[in-house]
């Protein structure tokens, strides 16, 4: 099975310090696409960032980054100058090229400490 | 533009019944798919459909089906009930060729 494995599942950090999520892939695919999603209570799952792994260069969102590590199939999310609005559960996602079908982690959850 | 609508957004059952959700995505996305939220196994595919057609099925039991209509709103259905069934059940629709998938709020099935 081609999985998605985030190791932390709960994280914190102080309000306007910067955090990081990590993630790491397995997969056969060459052409594949990663997102992170973050999930607050309201339970909306809301695009944070996507990463095409054909694309050499990190994907930011202005106070999100990425690292992405082809070779190493690692995927890590950095969250700058953090805000209170950011605590929610974070999921790491791998889609295929040409798919529908996203496979998740298990989730971090991101406390922020005011 | 209106986002991915799932309705309801909560509901209770009891064992033995069944029940429809529905979800009705972003203008123009045609691919719906389906996925279960449960504090234990996360998030899971159940399945995709494209222009009516079910093109893709996760690893669940007979029980759990869907069906999209010609105007790309989806229905899944979940016959006899366990309590095992109670979760999350997130709806996501894509556009073609954009490879990012869209969420809706979630319908929070409840199974006594």
């Amino acid at each position: 099975a081609q999985t998605v494995t985030q190791s932390q599942p709960e994280m914190s950090v102080q309000e306007a310090e910067t955090v990081t999520l990590s993630c790491t892939y397995d997969t056969s695919e060459s052409d594949y696409y990663l997102f992170w999603y973050k999930q607050p209570p309201s339970r909306q799952m809301i695009l944070v960032i996507r990463q095409e792994a054909y694309k050499q260069q990190n994907a930011t969102e202005n106070r999100f980054s990425v690292n992405f590590q082809k070779a190493a199939k690692s995927f890590s999310l950095k969250i700058s100058d953090s805000q209170l609005g950011d605590a929610a559960m974070y999921f790491c996602a791998r889609l295929a090229a040409g798919s529908y079908q996203l496979t998740f982690g298990k989730g971090t959850k991101l406390s922020v400490i005011p | 533009k209106a986002g991915v609508t799932q309705t309801p957004r909560y509901l209770i059952k009891t064992r033995g019944q069944q029940v429809t959700l529905s979800c009705s995505p972003i203008s123009g996305h045609r691919s719906v798919s389906w996925y279960q939220q449960t504090p234990g196994q996360g998030l899971q595919f159940l399945f995709e459909y494209f222009s009516e057609t079910q093109r893709n099925k996760g690893n669940f039991p007979g029980r759990f089906s869907g069906r999209q209509f010609s105007n790309s709103r989806s229905e899944m259905n979940v016959s006899t009930l366990e309590l095992g069934d109670s979760a999350l059940y997130l709806c996501a629709s894509q556009r073609p060729g954009a490879n990012v998938l869209t969420f809706g709020a979630g319908s929070r099935l409840t199974v006594l």
